[in-house]
């Protein structure tokens, strides 16, 4: 059992949005920054989002995230069927010493 | 270009050692730290481990403390994960990725698959 915890799925429409929730703890969500992976099927993980909020080079302003208190969520606007794959929110747990990562939720992109 | 490359799954029996190895190249090696992250057939991620961009420090999941060794040689731009004792439950895609001072996954391996099975 993870100690962050997401909905198994989520589903949505083309052109949406949709919101991925992440719930933690203080020792890990609610002191730590929290990341968002993408991993389309048969592929590496990707990063979408970093230090809560901000976006590496090439990932589009579609996807954005936020944090409050001990849990985190990832928006994806204007859904693309390519969109479709499982997120994983992450962060460090200061009890652990250790990365943790959510269970993940598959977006079905409808 | 930036690339990670992991080496060394294979099928193992029970109990038995693997070690395998993350090379690598197109950025400066020895700044950053390296995370093994695995994913179990089916299931989702699970970190590994982690060591620090000069080796002095290491961090473990609980459920690979005192079995995995990370270390790295960064003469050979290479990272290593030392598994021992391995169970069936390590069975997993295993991957590397990179770690600038806490900003990691921009860039990752392609995986190794560890079977272990009898």
């Amino acid at each position: 059992q993870s100690l962050l915890t997401q909905s198994p799925s989520v589903s949505a429409a083309p052109r949406q949005k949709v919101t991925i929730s992440c719930s933690g703890s203080s020792s890990n969500i609610g002191n730590n920054y929290v990341s968002w992976f993408q991993q389309l099927p048969g592929t590496a993980p990707k990063l979408l989002i970093y230090d809560n909020n901000k976006r590496p080079s090439g990932i589009p302003d579609r996807y954005s995230g936020s944090k409050s208190g001990t849990s985190a969520t990832l928006d994806i606007t204007g859904l693309l069927t390519g969109d479709e794959a499982d997120y994983y929110c992450g962060t460090w747990d200061s009890s652990l010493s250790a990365w943790v990562f959510g269970g993940g939720t598959k977006l079905t992109v409808l | 270009q930036v690339q990670l490359v992991e080496s060394g799954g294979g099928v193992v029996q029970p109990g038995r050692s693997l070690r395998l190895s993350c090379a690598g190249s197109g950025f400066r090696f020895s700044h950053y730290g390296i995370h093994w992250v695995r994913q179990a057939p089916g299931k989702g991620l699970e970190w590994v481990a982690l060591i620090s961009y000069d080796g002095s420090h290491q961090y473990y999941a609980d459920s690979v403390k005192g079995r995995f060794t990370i270390s790295r040689d960064n003469s050979e731009n290479t990272v290593y994960l030392q598994m021992n004792s391995l169970r069936a439950e390590d069975t997993a895609v295993y991957y590397c990725a990179r770690d600038l001072l806490g900003y990691w996954g921009d860039y990752w391996g392609q995986g190794t698959l560890v079977t272990v099975s009898s």
